[in-house]
């Protein structure tokens, strides 16, 4: 099963607007990640967040999370047509719960209207 | 090289052939990912190679995919008697460590007719 799931699973929104997409998890992480995919191909990294950490900006990237409610979520201010592609986040367990890997939510696919 | 290099881009085989799929890794990154991804679906984890150690197979599907990585560098996922459920593309990816964000490749579309 998906340890992140993204909502909503689909976002229209014109140009100039903020994009706001949520993910949840089931347990215990180390780090969250946000990825971003154009063209269903390679995905590239935006940015992570530490289980210690409550908030991280990048750019026009707002990311928060939340560990006692297992979410985070993913804002994106002033968007541009250019922002449009899905977005996934990611989570990496912790190194004793065996699964060093990320897993990967369904994603959340944004289009900006110009 | 610069980045992660998977090779071919696109491959369309018969069904029951056996394919090989290229993933060259950043060089200097210890670990190696292998994950594959149906049309508008996430990511589904394959299998995870780090440094000398053992490699985390639990996601490969069946026993008909298997996956190496030679020198601790360049890896090769081979999917034997491939059947029409595996056409997805699969993406591979390096890192630094697991605390590191990941680089992806561009992926390879495997379509079985």
């Amino acid at each position: 099963s998906q340890q992140g799931e993204e909502d909503p699973q689909a976002l229209s929104i014109q140009e100039g607007e903020n994009a706001t997409m949520n993910c949840s998890y089931k347990t215990s992480i180390n780090n969250l990640q946000w990825y971003r995919q154009n063209s269903g191909r390679g995905l590239v990294h935006l940015i992570l967040i530490r289980s210690n950490e409550r908030e991280k900006h990048s750019g026009r990237l707002r990311v928060t999370l939340d560990t006692s409610k297992k979410s985070s979520s993913l804002l994106i201010t002033a968007s541009r047509a250019a922002d449009t592609a899905s977005y996934f986040c990611a989570t990496d367990a912790p190194m004793d719960t065996g699964r060093r890997a990320l897993t990967f939510g369904s994603g959340t696919r944004l289009q900006v209207q110009p | 090289g610069a980045g992660v290099s998977q090779s071919p881009s696109n491959k369309v085989t018969e069904k029951g052939k056996d394919v090989e799929l290229r993933c060259d890794p950043i060089s200097g990154h210890t670990a190696l990912y292998w994950y594959r991804q149906s049309l508008g679906q996430g990511l589904e984890f394959l299998i995870y190679f780090q440094g000398n150690s053992a490699p985390d197979k639990s996601g490969l599907p069946s026993d008909r995919f298997s996956a190496e990585r030679t020198g601790g560098s360049v890896s090769t996922l081979t999917i034997q008697r491939t059947q029409q459920e595996d056409s997805a593309v699969y993406l591979c990816a390096s890192s630094q460590s697991g605390n590191y964000g990941y680089t992806f490749g561009s992926g390879t579309r495997l379509t079985v007719v």
